[in-house]
Protein backbone atom coordinates (compact mmCIF):
# COMPACT_ATOMS: atom_id res chain seq x y z
CA UNK A 1 0.00 0.00 0.00
CA UNK A 2 1.52 3.59 -0.97
CA UNK A 3 1.46 5.97 2.19
CA UNK A 4 1.23 9.67 2.38
CA UNK A 5 2.97 11.64 -0.70
CA UNK A 6 4.41 14.99 -0.01
CA UNK A 7 6.40 17.20 -2.19
CA UNK A 8 8.62 19.16 -2.40
CA UNK A 9 10.65 17.46 0.73
CA UNK A 10 12.55 21.09 1.05
CA UNK A 11 12.30 24.13 0.08
CA UNK A 12 14.21 27.83 1.03
CA UNK A 13 12.45 30.88 0.17
CA UNK A 14 12.82 34.25 1.29
CA UNK A 15 10.65 36.21 3.77
CA UNK A 16 7.36 37.97 1.93
CA UNK A 17 7.80 35.29 -0.63
CA UNK A 18 5.10 33.22 -1.49
CA UNK A 19 5.39 29.04 -1.24
CA UNK A 20 2.82 25.94 -1.59
CA UNK A 21 3.17 22.13 -0.71
CA UNK A 22 0.92 19.63 -2.07
CA UNK A 23 0.07 16.48 -0.16
CA UNK A 24 -1.61 13.18 -2.13
CA UNK A 25 -3.38 10.95 0.97
CA UNK A 26 -3.73 7.09 1.23
CA UNK A 27 -6.33 6.43 -1.55
CA UNK A 28 -9.55 6.02 0.51
CA UNK A 29 -9.13 8.00 2.93
CA UNK A 30 -11.61 10.80 3.62
CA UNK A 31 -9.80 12.74 6.58
CA UNK A 32 -6.69 14.41 5.87
CA UNK A 33 -4.78 16.98 7.86
CA UNK A 34 -1.48 19.27 7.66
CA UNK A 35 0.61 20.07 10.49
CA UNK A 36 3.58 22.15 11.61
CA UNK A 37 6.17 20.91 13.41
CA UNK A 38 8.78 23.31 14.41
CA UNK A 39 12.09 22.37 15.38
CA UNK A 40 12.34 20.63 18.59
CA UNK A 41 8.13 20.88 19.39
CA UNK A 42 5.52 18.13 18.81
CA UNK A 43 3.60 18.83 15.79
CA UNK A 44 0.71 21.46 15.60
CA UNK A 45 -2.26 20.46 13.73
CA UNK A 46 -3.26 23.88 11.23
CA UNK A 47 -6.39 22.46 9.34
CA UNK A 48 -8.08 19.20 9.12
CA UNK A 49 -10.57 18.22 6.17
CA UNK A 50 -13.04 15.56 6.29
CA UNK A 51 -13.55 14.58 2.32
CA UNK A 52 -13.41 17.94 0.75
CA UNK A 53 -14.81 20.00 3.58
CA UNK A 54 -13.39 21.79 6.36
CA UNK A 55 -13.25 20.20 9.79
CA UNK A 56 -11.05 22.43 12.05
CA UNK A 57 -8.99 24.88 10.49
CA UNK A 58 -9.00 27.13 14.40
CA UNK A 59 -4.55 27.05 14.50
CA UNK A 60 -4.54 27.83 10.78
CA UNK A 61 -3.01 31.96 10.40
CA UNK A 62 -5.83 32.88 7.83
CA UNK A 63 -4.22 35.86 7.04
CA UNK A 64 -1.20 34.58 5.61
CA UNK A 65 -1.85 29.83 5.22
CA UNK A 66 -4.22 28.96 3.06
CA UNK A 67 -5.18 24.90 2.24
CA UNK A 68 -7.73 23.40 0.00
CA UNK A 69 -8.51 19.68 -0.79
CA UNK A 70 -10.25 19.60 -3.81
CA UNK A 71 -12.08 16.45 -4.77
CA UNK A 72 -11.44 15.55 -1.53
CA UNK A 73 -8.30 13.62 -2.68
CA UNK A 74 -4.90 15.67 -2.82
CA UNK A 75 -4.86 18.70 -0.88
CA UNK A 76 -2.34 21.78 -0.95
CA UNK A 77 -1.25 24.44 1.35
CA UNK A 78 0.10 27.88 0.89
CA UNK A 79 1.71 30.42 2.77
CA UNK A 80 1.74 33.96 1.32
CA UNK A 81 3.90 36.15 2.15
CA UNK A 82 5.87 33.61 4.38
CA UNK A 83 7.72 35.10 7.61
CA UNK A 84 11.02 33.55 9.39
CA UNK A 85 9.56 32.13 12.34
CA UNK A 86 6.96 29.98 9.20
CA UNK A 87 10.36 28.24 9.09
CA UNK A 88 9.42 24.56 9.90
CA UNK A 89 8.15 20.65 8.85
CA UNK A 90 4.82 20.71 7.39
CA UNK A 91 3.48 17.07 7.55
CA UNK A 92 0.46 15.97 6.00
CA UNK A 93 -1.87 12.88 7.29
CA UNK A 94 -4.46 11.01 6.30
CA UNK A 95 -6.46 8.31 7.85
CA UNK A 96 -9.65 6.46 6.54
CA UNK A 97 -11.65 8.35 9.19
CA UNK A 98 -11.19 10.72 11.82
CA UNK A 99 -11.80 7.74 14.41
CA UNK A 100 -8.72 5.76 13.57
CA UNK A 101 -5.32 5.73 13.00
CA UNK A 102 -3.60 8.83 11.07
CA UNK A 103 -0.65 7.92 8.61
CA UNK A 104 1.86 10.62 7.94
CA UNK A 105 3.78 11.57 5.05
CA UNK A 106 7.58 12.60 5.86
CA UNK A 107 6.97 16.17 5.42
CA UNK A 108 8.37 19.42 3.43
CA UNK A 109 10.88 21.03 5.34
CA UNK A 110 10.48 25.21 5.03
CA UNK A 111 13.47 27.19 6.21
CA UNK A 112 12.43 30.79 5.36
CA UNK A 113 15.71 33.24 5.07
CA UNK B 1 -4.47 22.54 26.59
CA UNK B 2 -2.15 19.41 27.48
CA UNK B 3 -4.16 16.54 28.38
CA UNK B 4 -0.87 14.17 29.28
CA UNK B 5 2.47 14.35 30.84
CA UNK B 6 5.09 12.61 29.70
CA UNK B 7 8.65 13.09 30.81
CA UNK B 8 10.80 14.75 28.24
CA UNK B 9 13.60 12.21 27.97
CA UNK B 10 14.88 8.27 29.00
CA UNK B 11 17.17 6.01 27.96
CA UNK B 12 17.48 2.35 27.98
CA UNK B 13 20.00 -0.19 27.38
CA UNK B 14 19.32 -1.97 23.78
CA UNK B 15 17.69 -5.76 24.15
CA UNK B 16 15.55 -4.28 27.30
CA UNK B 17 12.28 -3.72 27.82
CA UNK B 18 11.35 -0.03 27.49
CA UNK B 19 8.58 1.60 29.55
CA UNK B 20 7.65 4.66 29.12
CA UNK B 21 4.82 6.84 31.12
CA UNK B 22 2.39 8.54 30.69
CA UNK B 23 0.06 10.32 33.33
CA UNK B 24 -3.29 11.58 32.30
CA UNK B 25 -5.43 12.23 34.93
CA UNK B 26 -8.05 14.07 33.79
CA UNK B 27 -9.12 11.52 30.75
CA UNK B 28 -12.68 11.64 30.39
CA UNK B 29 -14.72 7.82 30.22
CA UNK B 30 -14.75 8.26 26.24
CA UNK B 31 -11.29 9.16 25.81
CA UNK B 32 -9.37 6.61 24.23
CA UNK B 33 -5.12 6.86 24.54
CA UNK B 34 -3.23 6.72 21.40
CA UNK B 35 0.56 6.19 21.81
CA UNK B 36 2.84 7.82 18.41
CA UNK B 37 6.75 8.30 17.64
CA UNK B 38 8.55 9.98 15.56
CA UNK B 39 12.18 8.64 14.13
CA UNK B 40 14.45 11.87 13.05
CA UNK B 41 13.78 13.40 9.84
CA UNK B 42 10.46 11.53 9.32
CA UNK B 43 6.19 12.02 10.06
CA UNK B 44 5.18 10.61 12.95
CA UNK B 45 4.30 6.42 13.29
CA UNK B 46 1.31 5.20 15.07
CA UNK B 47 1.96 2.43 17.77
CA UNK B 48 -1.39 1.52 19.20
CA UNK B 49 -4.16 2.34 21.26
CA UNK B 50 -6.46 1.44 23.65
CA UNK B 51 -9.25 2.52 26.19
CA UNK B 52 -9.44 0.47 29.27
CA UNK B 53 -8.21 -3.10 28.48
CA UNK B 54 -4.24 -3.39 28.16
CA UNK B 55 -3.51 -3.68 24.34
CA UNK B 56 -0.58 -5.61 22.41
CA UNK B 57 0.36 -5.95 19.32
CA UNK B 58 3.91 -6.89 17.01
CA UNK B 59 5.06 -3.46 17.62
CA UNK B 60 4.41 -2.81 21.89
CA UNK B 61 1.87 -3.35 24.68
CA UNK B 62 -0.10 -0.74 26.39
CA UNK B 63 -0.92 -1.41 30.13
CA UNK B 64 -3.80 1.13 31.31
CA UNK B 65 -4.08 1.45 34.93
CA UNK B 66 -7.77 0.34 36.05
CA UNK B 67 -8.51 4.53 37.33
CA UNK B 68 -7.53 5.34 33.99
CA UNK B 69 -5.15 8.21 35.24
CA UNK B 70 -1.95 6.56 33.45
CA UNK B 71 -0.71 4.33 31.07
CA UNK B 72 2.65 2.55 29.64
CA UNK B 73 3.94 2.40 26.61
CA UNK B 74 6.39 -1.06 26.61
CA UNK B 75 8.34 -1.86 23.77
CA UNK B 76 9.81 -5.21 25.11
CA UNK B 77 12.85 -5.75 22.92
CA UNK B 78 14.29 -2.11 22.06
CA UNK B 79 16.29 -1.92 19.49
CA UNK B 80 18.66 0.86 18.19
CA UNK B 81 15.72 2.08 15.83
CA UNK B 82 13.31 2.21 18.27
CA UNK B 83 15.34 5.44 19.56
CA UNK B 84 12.48 8.53 18.66
CA UNK B 85 10.27 10.66 20.12
CA UNK B 86 7.43 8.83 21.77
CA UNK B 87 3.93 10.65 21.66
CA UNK B 88 0.84 9.94 24.32
CA UNK B 89 -2.33 11.70 23.23
CA UNK B 90 -5.90 11.26 24.53
CA UNK B 91 -8.37 11.54 22.14
CA UNK B 92 -12.14 10.69 21.55
CA UNK B 93 -12.89 8.44 18.91
CA UNK B 94 -15.88 9.32 16.98
CA UNK B 95 -17.24 12.61 15.86
CA UNK B 96 -13.75 14.98 14.53
CA UNK B 97 -12.06 15.05 17.41
CA UNK B 98 -8.88 16.39 16.54
CA UNK B 99 -5.10 14.53 17.19
CA UNK B 100 -3.22 16.71 19.51
CA UNK B 101 0.40 16.06 19.74
CA UNK B 102 2.16 17.18 23.36
CA UNK B 103 5.97 17.30 23.46
CA UNK B 104 7.37 13.71 24.56
CA UNK B 105 9.56 11.33 25.75
CA UNK B 106 12.64 11.25 23.64
CA UNK B 107 13.74 7.85 23.72
CA UNK B 108 17.35 7.05 23.23
CA UNK B 109 18.20 2.95 22.67
CA UNK B 110 22.28 3.05 24.44
CA UNK B 111 24.15 -0.16 22.81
Amino acid sequence: EAGVAQSPRYKIIEKRQSVAFWCNPISGHATLYWYQQILGQGPKLLIQFQNNGVVDDSQLPKDRFSAERLKGVDSTLKIQPAKLEDSAVYLCASSLDSRIEAFFGQGTRLTVV
Amino acid sequence: DAKTTQPPSMDCAEGRAANLPCNHSTISGNEYVYWYRQIHSQGPQYIIHGLKNNETNEMASLIITEDRKSSTLILPHATLRDTAVYYCIVRVVGGNEKLTFGTGTRLTIIP
